[in-house]
């Protein structure tokens, strides 16, 4: 089975950039999305297609790609950013999607 | 203004069969090619794909859980449906509706999402 690799934890404090990675043997073939998921709700999309960024999501939210390797980028973190962040991209025939375990960001 | 909402019973017993439905307001779930999805969660785990189907009726599933899957969709009624048969405890969590967005070129993503459903298996 197809498996995509998060960090479990990352921390940072207010105003720092924070970045989380995703790693993956199709990521050069497969695009890369990113959720954000606050406790109790469900998962809002913040990128696709590796570094597209949906309209209404903050401009502090990037996202970048290299080799097996896909990263989100939150700029200038604040306290309202904490969360679990999930990547999902695709098997290599693309038709099988997978989630990232996810990893939680903590604001300290 | 795009909406799905998830329904369904919040408790199944073992071995029974789990359904739910998914109900698209908002727009039309009789779009060209487009997918819709279901999603789950586990208590204080990640995120599972399960399958998606298309306003035709085409589906396909997660490998992990195809035996026990059938996604269809209601045109008329603007509704896609789950049910996911012979459950366990392990089939417990939180389950997600969602629009399946991209093509072939773009790949495939999630957006928006339902709100989500708690189902817990016991007897």
């Amino acid at each position: 089975s197809y498996e995509l690799t998060q960090p479990p934890s990352v921390s940072v404090s207010p105003g720092q950039t924070a970045t989380i990675t995703c790693s993956g043997d199709t990521l050069p073939n497969q695009y890369a999305y990113w959720y954000q998921q606050k406790p109790g709700q469900a998962p809002i999309l913040v990128i696709f297609k590796d570094t597209e960024r949906p309209s209404g999501i903050p401009e502090r939210f990037s996202g970048s790609g290299s080799g097996t390797t896909v990263t989100l980028t939150i700029s200038g973190v604040q306290a309202e950013d904490e969360a679990d962040y999930y990547c999902q991209s695709a098997d290599t025939s693309g038709t099988y999607k997978v989630f990232g375990g996810g990893t939680r960001l903590t604001v300290l | 203004q795009l909406q799905l909402q998830e329904s369904g019973p919040g408790l199944v017993k073992p071995s029974e069969t789990l359904s739910l439905t998914c109900t698209v307001s908002g727009d039309s779930i009789n779009r060209n090619n487009t997918y819709w999805a279901w999603i789950r969660q586990p208590p204080g785990k990640g995120l599972e794909w399960i399958g998606s189907v298309c306003d035709s009726g085409s589906s396909y599933y997660n490998p992990s859980l195809k035996s026990r899957v059938t996604i269809s969709v209601d045109t008329p009624k603007n509704q896609f449906s789950l049910n996911l048969r012979s459950v366990t405890a392990a089939d417990t969590a939180e389950y997600y509706c969602a629009r399946q967005v991209g093509d072939i070129l773009t790949g495939y993503w999630f957006d928006p999402w339902g709100q989500g459903t708690l189902v817990t298996v016991s007897s």
